[in-house]
């Protein structure tokens, strides 16, 4: 399977716990997306990289969350003393930057998400 | 503050109809729209995508209408199959963040097609 890979795909944690998630982007691809999808909601961006530098963080993004992504390969997303609000799928994205602006317009490519549940 | 609105929230069309799904937008340095398509327990994936300078677009039996002074677009899906049923989300980002083509997305319609 060549696709983006996340895991875990399910974690149940008690709130006040540390989690880490991690993401396997296509591997030529060198834009990484972390997104937060609650129920009933679009995806919401979190963070990007462009290789192993981080360039934006959203506002969504508190000082209890940090990525990560080492080398430019895979991706991990930590949340720490999680809340009950922070229970949501957390979906990564990878894309290969165009070779020139406007086209092709490099496609994000989901991975499954992994659901998070704080109880 | 939401920027781009999805209707409906939900819909449910017999198979062989043509369901409609309406999307606008705010921000005129949008330059991109795509429309994801997602099954339960799966991430979305692309399923057609249109620029604004073109107003229709077309992959088989999907088909984006544009209207760039409306700030509008839809998604129809022609001869619709109850394997068509899934949330679809529209969204829309801009080549001009500098490399970072976030994604912004509505908040998605779940379409249920009866056979």
């Amino acid at each position: 399977d060549t696709g983006v890979s996340q895991n875990p795909r399910h974690k149940i944690t008690k709130r006040g716990q540390n989690v880490t998630f991690r993401c396997d982007p296509i591997s030529e691809h060198n834009r990484l997306y972390w997104y937060r999808q609650t129920l009933g909601q679009g995806p919401e961006f979190l963070t990007y990289f462009q290789n192993e530098a981080q360039l934006e963080k959203s506002r969504l993004l508190s000082d209890r969350f940090s990525a990560e992504r080492p080398k430019g390969s895979f991706s991990t997303l930590e949340i720490q003393r999680t809340e009950q609000g922070d229970s949501a799928m957390y979906l990564c994205a990878s894309s290969l930057a165009a070779i020139f602006w406007g086209y092709p317009f490099p496609e994000a490519f989901f991975g499954q998400g992994t659901r998070l549940t704080v109880v | 503050q939401q920027q781009v609105k999805q209707s409906p929230q939900s819909l449910i069309v017999q198979k062989g109809g043509i369901p409609i799904i309406n999307c606008a937008y705010e921000n005129t340095a949008f330059d991109y729209f795509p429309w994801y398509q997602q099954f339960p327990g799966k991430g979305p994936a692309l399923l057609i995508a249109i620029r604004p300078d073109v107003s229709e677009k077309k992959e088989g039996r999907f088909t984006i209408s544009f209207n760039k002074s409306a700030k509008q677009f839809s998604l129809h899906i022609m001869d619709s199959q109850p394997g068509d049923s899934a949330t679809y989300f529209c969204a829309a980002t801009s080549q001009s963040n500098f490399g970072n083509e976030k994604l912004t997305f509505g908040t998605g319609t779940r379409l249920t097609i009866i056979p």
